[in-house]
């Protein structure tokens, strides 16, 4: 079965500290991606790779970077947490010209 | 700047009716158009897709109707069940973007038994 696998379903982290989210895929895919999810506003794209070390900003990538070293894994990290950055996290993997399958998010608080 | 706006935000039916969700883009680039249906606790999924070649795609009870020209296309749930309760999202993709997926703010669907 189709796998995309989020590290963590819950975090805890304290404003200012460095987070990672981790995310690994067994398909294959080419391209992987990070969104956030936030109540009224959507699934909104923070940053997607279409190769290993290739990465691309998505709409809201202020305050986060990414690293694809092995093409099955992608990071999100946030460099320095603020409490604006608690929200659901959902990374996705896809293959061109099929659909995209989303891991199960991590809910991240940022106290 | 909203590429993919959805409407309603929020939908309540009661069992056994019709629901209908809709979307419209602005660029014409896009040639994907998925629905993902998203449960409580759980990454969304996809539900059905379309291609703007055809202008209806239909399956079980669930169909995409597609109108190029006016750049919208939504989703009908037949014989709405509450099993069918989750939030739905729409969204859209061009082959020249790397498939990235733009998504619509979604619709939370309830069906009341």
């Amino acid at each position: 079965d189709v796998k995309v696998t989020q590290s963590s379903r819950y975090l805890v982290k304290r404003t200012g500290e460095k987070v990672f989210l981790e995310c690994v895929q067994d398909m294959d895919h080419e391209n992987m991606f990070w969104y956030r999810q936030d109540p009224g506003l959507g699934l909104r794209l923070i940053y997607f790779s279409y190769d290993v070390k290739m990465k691309e900003k998505g709409d809201i990538p202020e305050g986060y970077s990414v690293s694809r070293e092995k093409k099955e894994r992608f990071s999100l990290i946030l460099e320095s947490a603020s409490t604006n950055q608690t929200s659901m996290y959902l990374c996705a993997g896809l293959s061109a010209g099929t659909e995209a399958f989303f891991g199960q998010g991590t809910r991240l608080t940022v106290v | 700047q909203q590429q993919v706006k959805q409407s309603p935000q929020s939908l309540i039916v009661q069992k056994g009716g019709i629901s209908i969700i809709n979307c419209a883009y602005e660029n014409t680039a896009f040639d994907y158009f998925p629905w993902y249906q998203q449960f409580p606790g759980k990454g969304p999924a996809l539900l059905i897709a379309i291609r703007p070649d055809v202008s209806e795609k239909k399956e079980g009870r669930f169909t995409i109707s597609f109108n190029k020209s006016a750049k919208q296309f939504s989703l009908h749930i037949m014989d709405s069940q509450p099993g069918d309760s989750a939030t739905y999202f729409c969204a859209a993709s061009a082959q020249g973007s790397n498939y990235k997926l733009t998504f619509g703010k979604g619709t939370l669907l309830t069906v009341n038994p």
